[in-house]
């Protein structure tokens, strides 16, 4: 299902390093969400986006920034990389009911 | 608030035996709850949910739920396991603002 896009899927980067994952979609979905997952602690709501003009914390933003550039995409900053931000990363998109959400193949990041 | 427990971390059967993965769960109001798969290097894919009605749903892949409002439990059940089924499975509420809680997660091995 490549109906949510995530680039890239492997990324190694340095601390300090400003790092930006690319998320789009094809399903029209109007709400799109970033996610971390880390072993023993599921997946963990960074940032949410329910329209184009509407940003929204999670349970863990600090250290992290999102832009919702259009309907389709939605993109994860890290301003300056730091080694516990090494995780594996998902976008997902949802209508506005309670319809299920969707989920990119992730990006798997690694912060040296 | 809203919160979602998975007491086992892992859960061992044997190929053609009945399968059942745990989950309880802590809401104010009624529950609106999901249960996804994740494969390795793949992003979660959704099985079933439970938003009203019969408390026996029925999903993707012969998987079904059990919903008992009194034990605040939506266990993941299987008839008869087969080994393509050892995955990482996730169990989550939504909460008030259409976001999604995430247990952290529950590794199923199936052994031929």
């Amino acid at each position: 299902d490549a109906d949510v896009t995530q680039t890239p899927r492997n990324r190694i980067t340095k601390t300090g390093k400003r790092i930006m994952l690319e998320c789009s979609q094809t399903k029209g979905h109007d709400r799109m969400y970033w996610y971390r997952q880390d072993p023993g602690l599921g997946l963990r709501l960074i940032y949410y986006s329910f329209d184009v003009k509407d940003i929204n914390k999670g349970e863990i933003s600090d250290g992290y920034s999102v832009s919702r550039q259009a309907q389709a995409k939605f993109s994860l900053s890290l301003e300056s990389a730091i080694p516990n931000q090494t995780a594996l990363y998902f976008c997902a998109t949802s209508r506005r009911d309670a319809s299920p959400q969707h989920f990119g193949d992730g990006t798997r990041l690694s912060i040296l | 608030a809203q919160s979602v427990a998975q007491p086992e971390d892992q859960v061992n059967v044997a190929e053609g035996n009945p399968l059942t993965v745990k989950c309880t769960y802590s809401v104010s109001g009624n529950p609106y709850l999901f249960w996804y798969v994740q494969y390795p290097n793949r992003g979660l894919q959704f099985l079933l949910k439970y938003i009203t009605g019969d408390n026996l749903v029925k999903g993707s892949y012969g998987f079904e739920a059990e919903f008992n409002k009194s034990q605040t439990s939506f266990h993941l059940k299987k008839p008869s396991a087969l080994v393509s089924d050892s995955a990482l499975y996730f169990c989550a509420v939504r909460d008030g603002g259409n976001k999604l809680i995430f247990g952290a997660g529950t590794r199923l091995a199936v052994h031929p």
